[in-house]
């Protein structure tokens, strides 16, 4: 039958495993990352960030990896919870501005 | 409070009249933006205020899209004539920095505003 959805990347994980996503950039010159979580109905909520004179930075249960070589941002989630489902985006400042991902969802499987 | 809030929550109009969304973001945060979210797209950049700086607009989609902030705090979206691709969440943010629009932004919770 016809499906309906976000269109959005989705990472379906179990209760209890660890949850990578994934974000890539093309500006050499971005110096700052964000990532934040929005889940259904709500506005986005900033997790957690990183400069770009780190290539790691963790919260709880949340950790940043950020490859420059590459132009690649991560974020892990340790120990995935049913509350963890949600769209998660980054945000990357390149001079001035900050550019917003379009999001991956998480969803989450008890 | 200690984050941005929003007024309306939800607002349905019929096409053709005028809206007025509400943003209060969060104290002392000298930047504030709009953006507009649909279903499944990510966050479109509308306008954005610093400070007592002239507004970047450069993201208003039509001459029916305004915003003001007064006392470099509360800030009001208003869109005129509404039509009904106008349908969507409408998100504000504050950011603390005094220099740039590239910092930290704290949204509030948005305005889904239907047209019928």
């Amino acid at each position: 039958g016809e499906s309906v959805g976000l269109h959005l990347p989705t990472l379906s994980v179990q209760e209890g495993d660890n949850s990578i996503i994934n974000c890539a950039y093309s500006n050499s010159a971005s110096d700052y990352f964000i990532w934040y979580k929005q889940e259904s109905g709500k506005g986005p909520q900033f997790i957690i960030d990183i400069r770009s004179n780190m290539d790691k930075r963790q919260g709880q249960r949340v950790t940043v990896l950020l490859n420059k070589t590459v132009k690649h941002l991560s974020l892990q989630i340790a120990a995935t919870q049913p509350g963890d489902s949600a769209v998660y985006f980054c945000a990357v400042r390149g001079g001035s501005t900050l550019t917003f991902g379009k999001g991956t969802m998480l969803l989450v499987s008890p | 409070g200690a984050g941005v809030s929003q007024s309306p929550s939800n607002k349905v109009t019929e096409k053709g009249k005028d809206v007025e969304l509400r943003c209060d973001p969060i104290s002392g945060h000298t930047a504030l933006y709009w953006y507009r979210q649909s279903l499944g797209q990510g966050l479109e950049f509308l306008i954005y205020f610093q400070g007592n700086s002239a507004p970047d607009k450069s993201g208003l989609p039509s001459d029916r899209f305004s915003a003001e902030r007064t006392g470099g705090s509360v800030s009001t979206l208003t869109i005129q004539r509404t039509q009904q691709e106008d349908s969507a969440v409408y998100l504000c943010a504050s950011s603390p920095t005094s220099g740039g629009a590239g910092w930290a932004q704290y949204f509030g919770p948005g305005t889904r505003l239907t047209v019928l």
